[in-house]
């Protein structure tokens, strides 16, 4: 078992449609990352949290250290949101020096 | 720059020959890290610079591959005798520290034939 898991692995959704893609850990945490990874493989860092909620135009991610889940949503799709979504996350035994990913999740936004 | 500056973007080398790649982190960032990203697989931690620090260098998958880091600087990936496998994506990132939020590079697409 992965210690990062995303679920789904495919998501297509229609323009204008809320969109959630899930990520569960299995290790303690000190932070975790949501990264794009657009179609030319450029990435770009989304959010990082620690706890709690954050929210960036219509995106918005959640996190529960206790349950060890983390939600990112977007809110009014748009077919420049299609690339796939990493989940990442620092695990406190490694003191924050690498980041351990989840398989990502490929978004496909329809107009 | 403004941020992770990678070169070469691609690179076609013959299998056996050394590659140097280099990463050029946002000024002021004394976190730097590797990565890879083999085709249709995710992305592997390689090796992690934290200013002075002895560098964790837990991810190099074998001794051909090294990584050097002068102060908070440039950094160089250098890969002997390529094989094929070595063929990916590698990635560089850099942060004010661990953990902040870490700022990717483009990539230099590797491709070993």
């Amino acid at each position: 078992k992965n210690e990062v898991e995303q679920s789904p692995q495919n998501l297509t959704a229609q323009e204008g449609e809320f969109i959630t893609i899930n990520c569960s850990y299995s290790v303690g945490i000190s932070a975790l990352h949501w990264l794009q990874q657009h179609p030319g493989g450029g990435i770009v860092s989304l959010f990082m949290l620690s706890s709690g909620k954050k929210k960036h135009g219509r995106l918005i991610a959640t996190i529960n250290i206790q349950e060890k889940h983390s939600s990112l949503h977007i809110t009014a799709s748009h077919p420049r949101d299609s690339a796939v979504y990493i989940c990442a996350v620092r695990s406190v035994e490694t003191s924050g020096s690498r980041l351990t990913f989840g398989e990502g999740t490929q978004l496909t936004v329809n107009p | 720059g403004a941020g992770v500056s990678q070169s070469p973007s691609n690179k076609v080398t013959e299998k056996g020959k050394d590659v140097e790649l280099r990463c050029d982190p946002i000024s002021g960032h004394t976190a730097l890290y590797w990565y890879r990203q083999r085709l249709g697989q995710g992305l592997e931690f390689l090796i992690y610079f934290q200013g002075n620090s002895a560098p964790d260098k837990s991810g190099l998958p074998s001794d051909r591959f090294s990584a050097e880091r002068t102060g908070e600087s440039v950094s160089t990936l250098t890969i002997q005798r390529t094989q094929q496998e070595d063929s990916a994506v590698y990635l560089c990132a850099s942060s004010l520290g661990s953990p902040t939020e870490a700022f990717f590079g483009q990539g230099t697409r590797l491709t070993v034939v």
